[in-house]
This record gives C-alpha cells, sequence and structure tokens, in this order.
C-alpha cells in the first residue's frame, strides 16, 4: 500500500465550472503524476510532478493545471470544465529505483461533467 | 502508429492454461518496461517489472526484445483471479520525462 488517497472519488458537475481533484500522499515521495484513463486509450499522461512547486506538462495537458505546494499533495484543476473531460483520473507517485520511476496509483476519481 | 501497442483480446482461456502477451513499442530509446495489472474500475497495479535479462514471478515470466522492440508476459496455469487487463508500460526519460501507457489487453479465465 502506497498510502495514496484521491478525493472526491466521484464527482459530477456542469459544463464551464472550476473543478479540483486532490491527490494525498504519505510518504513524501518526490514525483507525483496526474493520469486520465478513457475507453481505448489506455492511461495518459496530463501533469507531474517532481518536487514542490516543479511540475512540467504530460501529452494531454491543455484545459487542466496543477499545482504542488506541500510534499504531500498533486492538485489537478479543470478551469472549466467540458464534456470531453468526463473521465477516470488516477494519480500516481514514482519510486525511483532499480528499474527507474515504477509508479503506484491511487484509486481514482470518477469525474462526469454534464 | 501508437508508441505503445497491445492486442486489446480480449484472451479467453480455461483454467490451467498458459497463455502470452506481446506488446510492441516505438521508442528505441526507451529504459524501462513494466506490466501493470487492472481490474475492472480498479486502479493499475504493478505485476512486474522486465529487466533485459528476462525475469519470473511464480507463474508469471516476462521478456524484453530490444532489437524488436517487444515485451511480452507470459502466465502459466492460469487461475480465475488472473482475470484482469494487463497493461503494457514503456518509459523514458530522453529529451523529458515519459511513461507511455498501452491500451491494454482483456483476459478472461474460464472455469
Amino acid at each position: 500500500d502506497a498510502g495514496i488517497t484521491q478525493s472526491p472519488r466521484h464527482k459530477v458537475t456542469e459544463t464551464g465550472t472550476p473543478v479540483t481533484l486532490r491527490c494525498h500522499q504519505t510518504e513524501n515521495h518526490r514525483y507525483m503524476y496526474w493520469y486520465r484513463q478513457d475507453p481505448g486509450h489506455g492511461l495518459r499522461l496530463i501533469h507531474y510532478s517532481y518536487g514542490v512547486k516543479d511540475t512540467d506538462k504530460g501529452e494531454v495537458s491543455d484545459g487542466y493545471s496543477v499545482s504542488r505546494s506541500k510534499t504531500e499533495d498533486f492538485l489537478l484543476t479543470l478551469e472549466s470544465a467540458t464534456s470531453s473531460q468526463t473521465s477516470v483520473y488516477f494519480c500516481a507517485i514514482g519510486i525511483a529505483g532499480r528499474t527507474y520511476n515504477e509508479q503506484f496509483f491511487g484509486p481514482g476519481t470518477r469525474l462526469t461533467v454534464l | 502508429r501508437k508508441e505503445v501497442e497491445q492486442d486489446p483480446g480480449p484472451f479467453n482461456v480455461p483454467e490451467g492454461a498458459t497463455v502470452a502477451f506481446n506488446c510492441t513499442y516505438s521508442n528505441s530509446a526507451s529504459q524501462s518496461f513494466f506490466w501493470y495489472r487492472q481490474d475492472c474500475r480498479k486502479e493499475p497495479k504493478l505485476l512486474m517489472s522486465v529487466y533485459s535479462s528476462g525475469n519470473e514471478d511464480g507463474r508469471f515470466t516476462a521478456q524484453l526484445n530490444r532489437a524488436s522492440q517487444y515485451i511480452s508476459l507470459l502466465i502459466r496455469d492460469s487461475k480465475l483471479s488472473d482475470s484482469a487487463t494487463y497493461l503494457c508500460v514503456v518509459g523514458s526519460n530522453t529529451g523529458g520525462f515519459k511513461t507511455i501507457f498501452g491500451a491494454g489487453t482483456r483476459l478472461f479465465v474460464k472455469a
């Protein structure tokens, strides 16, 4: 158990509203990631962080922003939600080791944008 | 062409069968390779890292062929509990961090 929690676990919102998803870890890992998972696409990286206030874009970052003010928390914000952002969002931590950056995932957040 | 490709399946096998999954990747600079397992409506969980020399963990064997750019996962003596989606994952840190997930191969093991 990598000690990762996500909140909320489920959310339904309307188009145009801002949404913030939270990822919390208890073990002070440096690397944290946000992915979305959609049928037929697999997991796609949205943003990642390699330390407090250090973040970078992934392959599907448009429409999303992130913040990491504390090691344990990584926030994903949809500034103005759209129906195309309906998805399952997974947070992960990366553990650098022999095989380079194995990732462990939180339980996910199911987001529906109406 | 996708950077990481897997046969989506589904693979339907009886208990006790041996089943093999293959995965191809396009980035020759890739440095790390993994297999993850994902149960329905759950998060992916790391099953195995894949080493250049190949590695085995109980009924599971992973192989890497860098020359042909593919990774394989072999499951022997399949159990009902092996039913899940298996994700191939390839990582590199060339030109910035990058981890690419395949879309997954669905496995059903039947009694």
